[in-house]
């Protein structure tokens, strides 16, 4: 199974700043996802990073506000814009298991805090 | 739209009881389900898939398509199984829709 590490694994940030979150995988994958777990909720996709290609945002999610990028098979990036306190939460990233169709795998998380 | 919904956010039982975490879901589709589970301080990790047919940690799910149901099932329950499980479904574009969520609690 892959292996994902995450950095920051938290941060507490002002009102009005951004963050960029990276996610690292041991292999090569060609699909990661980013997700969001608001306070007592469950998981929700945010959009799925492709390398070499627009990030795919799901409903409720722009570009603008959750900058993806994808430079290379390893890695990716999240960019939380402009953070209110709405965006506290914690956000995890995925990747698909190359050899097992649909199965993912998670970093561990970054839990984010916005003052 | 596909959804998930696990309709106990908290289960609690005594160690050596029968475990139930039940599972519904609504697609048009053809699923495929998972059960997800995340122990404390922990990152999550993929319990079991419906297609293998698994027992995993002497947990078994059967995909009941008549009820739309994914239960998670295991006869008895353990200390060490006290975790946050998710029930999840996917389509054919990979994405991920998680349930709520079912904190199972196991006594001593």
């Amino acid at each position: 199974s892959a292996v994902i590490s995450q950095k920051p694994s938290r941060d507490i940030c002002q009102r009005g700043t951004s963050l960029t979150i990276q996610c690292q995988v041991d292999s090569q994958v060609t699909m990661m996802f980013w997700y969001r777990q608001q306070p007592g909720q469950s998981l929700t996709l945010i959009a799925t990073a492709n390398q070499g290609s627009e990030a795919t945002y799901e409903s409720g999610f722009v570009i603008d506000k959750f900058p993806i990028s994808r430079p290379n098979l390893t890695f990716s990036t999240l960019t939380v814009s402009n953070m209110s306190p709405e965006d506290s939460s914690i956000y995890l990233c995925s990747v698909e298991d190359p050899s097992r169709p649909y199965e993912q795998y998670f970093g561990p998380g970054t839990r984010l805090t916005v003052t | 739209a596909q959804r998930v919904t696990q309709p106990e956010k908290l289960l609690s039982v005594f160690k050596g009881a029968p475990v139930e975490l039940k599972c519904n879901y609504s697609y048009s589709g053809s699923p495929e389900l998972f059960w997800y589970v995340q122990y404390s301080r922990q990152r999550l990790q993929l319990l079991l898939r419906h297609i293998s047919r698994e027992s995993i940690k002497g947990f078994t799910a059967d995909l009941n398509k008549g009820e739309t149901s994914f239960h998670l099932k295991k006869p008895f329950a353990q200390e060490e199984d006290s975790a946050m499980y998710y029930c999840a479904l996917t389509n054919a574009g990979n994405m991920l829709t998680f349930g709520g969520g079912t904190r199972l609690m196991v006594k001593p």
